[in-house]
């Protein structure tokens, strides 16, 4: 079964800087893209970030762009999520999701319970 | 606010069908088939339950649907139970360089 096991998540104060990991297990992790999805405490889903399954190439939401820095380790099965000049609006819990068909971004088949970002001073 | 946009709340009996809406655009629902529907339980994670427009996942039940037209998409849910109460989001690729995703507001469905 496919798992996914996000950590990282704290209460940071703004303008903090955080790193998000997920730990992947039971698919071939290097043959498929990963992304990360958060949701604001109540609200609806956002995508954030996207990285293919090579890690070359990432994909990024307007509202993280220039701030946030999606990577991958192929050899140790990991996914990571720099998170930088952090704001209240970044409240959220981050899931790291997986993409269905190989070398597709979307849609998401496999989601992680997700880890827990709170900024505020 | 979303870029997709669902109703806020639906609701129906045991028994009964309901259908909810995503209404999107050119740049996104209306170019590609790529639109996915997931179901998320109170502090779950989300579930994938309808993927490109109308396939469902192994295990997921063939009562929920999927359909769209021109920019807009729809989730059917036939003979409602009371574990299909929960939150549903859709999302689609947006069209532009570079790539990303978009997803609705979220609908709360209400059994009623």
């Amino acid at each position: 079964d496919v798992q996914l096991l996000e950590s990282g998540g704290d209460l940071v104060q703004p303008g903090g800087s955080l790193r998000l990991s997920c730990a992947a297990s039971g698919f071939t992790f290097d043959n498929y893209a990963l992304s990360w999805v958060r949701q604001a405490p109540g609200k609806g889903l956002e995508w954030v970030a996207a990285i293919d399954a090579a890690g070359i190439t990432t994909y990024y939401g307007s509202s993280v762009e220039g701030r946030f820095t999606i990577s991958r380790d192929n050899f140790k099965n990991m996914l990571y999520l720099e998170v930088d000049s952090l704001r209240a609006d970044d409240t959220a819990l981050y899931y790291c999701a997986k993409g269905k068909r190989v070398l597709k971004v979307f849609p998401f088949d496999s989601w992680g319970q997700g880890t827990l970002v709170t900024v505020s001073s | 606010q979303s870029d997709l946009t669902q109703p806020a709340s639906v609701s129906g009996s045991p028994g009964q069908s309901i259908t909810i809406s995503c209404t999107g655009s050119n740049n996104d629902i209306g170019t590609y088939n790529y639109v996915s529907w997931y179901q998320q339980h109170p502090g779950k994670a989300p579930k994938l339950i309808i993927y490109e427009v109308s396939n469902r996942p192994s295990g997921v039940s063939s009562r929920f649907s999927g359909s769209k037209s021109g920019n807009t998409a729809s989730l059917t849910i036939s003979g409602l139970q009371a574990d299909d109460e929960s939150h549903y989001y859709c999302g689609s690729y947006a069209a532009g360089s570079p790539l990303h995703v978009v997803f609705g507001g979220g609908t709360k469905l209400t059994v009623l």
